[in-house]
């Protein structure tokens, strides 16, 4: 799987966007990305996932660049409930290829 | 409700003994996981088991060993052999391969007195 580096950590304030960012440079092409959120001591939520056309969905846009390279969580009113550590992941298809998270990024909502 | 569920959501033991987490899904999915959480890490994966009466190591599966008898239950050993077994245990599940997402369950805090 290829591996993902997101920034340790992010502040936004209540009601702004968030934006979050992850860089996949060595993502293949039937690799997905993938992005999850854990709220502290709780199981993580998954959030949305694309493979190149950008996604949207009732929590959240996924934006990927042409290039595939890097991708761009937005979370467009962030609120306090949206405080957590955020995973982006990248994963293929094919059988045994497994969800790789790494630290993530803590975002911070600040009211 | 469809679903993951883990019991029981805290656990105790003592250095030494054997003890086990369960996991059970009502999705369907083929394909089940356990992941291993420090305090302010990533997930690190333990076992995977993508059908019934198979099971592959993950990253970090010494001291652990898990069965897949069924396809809605995957059980995780943590045993004496693990040297630092003290963290937060999360199970997940997927319908398979394909671009779908992994479903976690609420996790078992495991602390080792």
């Amino acid at each position: 799987d290829a591996k993902t580096t997101q920034p340790t950590s992010m502040d936004c304030a209540e009601g702004r966007a968030a934006n979050l960012p992850c860089n996949h440079s060595t993502i293949s092409g039937n690799e997905y990305v993938y992005w999850y959120r854990q709220i502290h001591s709780q199981g993580p939520q998954y959030i949305i996932h694309g493979l190149k056309n950008n996604e949207t969905n009732e929590m959240a846009s996924l934006i990927i660049t042409e290039d595939r390279k890097s991708s761009t969580l937005i979370l467009p009113h962030a609120t306090l409930r949206d405080t957590a550590v955020y995973y982006c992941i990248v994963r293929g298809n094919n059988y045994g290829q497994n969800f790789v998270f790494g630290p993530g990024t803590r975002l911070s909502v600040l009211p | 409700d469809g679903g993951i569920t883990q019991s029981p959501k805290y656990l105790f033991r003592k250095e030494g003994q054997n003890v086990t987490l369960s996991c059970e899904q009502n999705l369907n999915h083929d394909a089940m996981y356990w992941y291993r959480q420090d305090p302010g890490q990533g997930l690190r994966l333990i076992y995977y088991s993508q059908i019934v009466n198979d099971f592959q190591k993950g990253d970090i599966a010494e001291g652990y060993s898990v069965s897949r008898e069924k396809k809605e239950s995957f059980p995780l050993t943590v045993t004496s052999a693990q040297k630092n077994p003290t963290a937060f245990y999360l199970c997940a599940s997927t319908p398979g391969t394909g671009p779908n997402e992994q479903f976690f369950g609420p996790g078992t805090r495991l602390t080792v007195l």
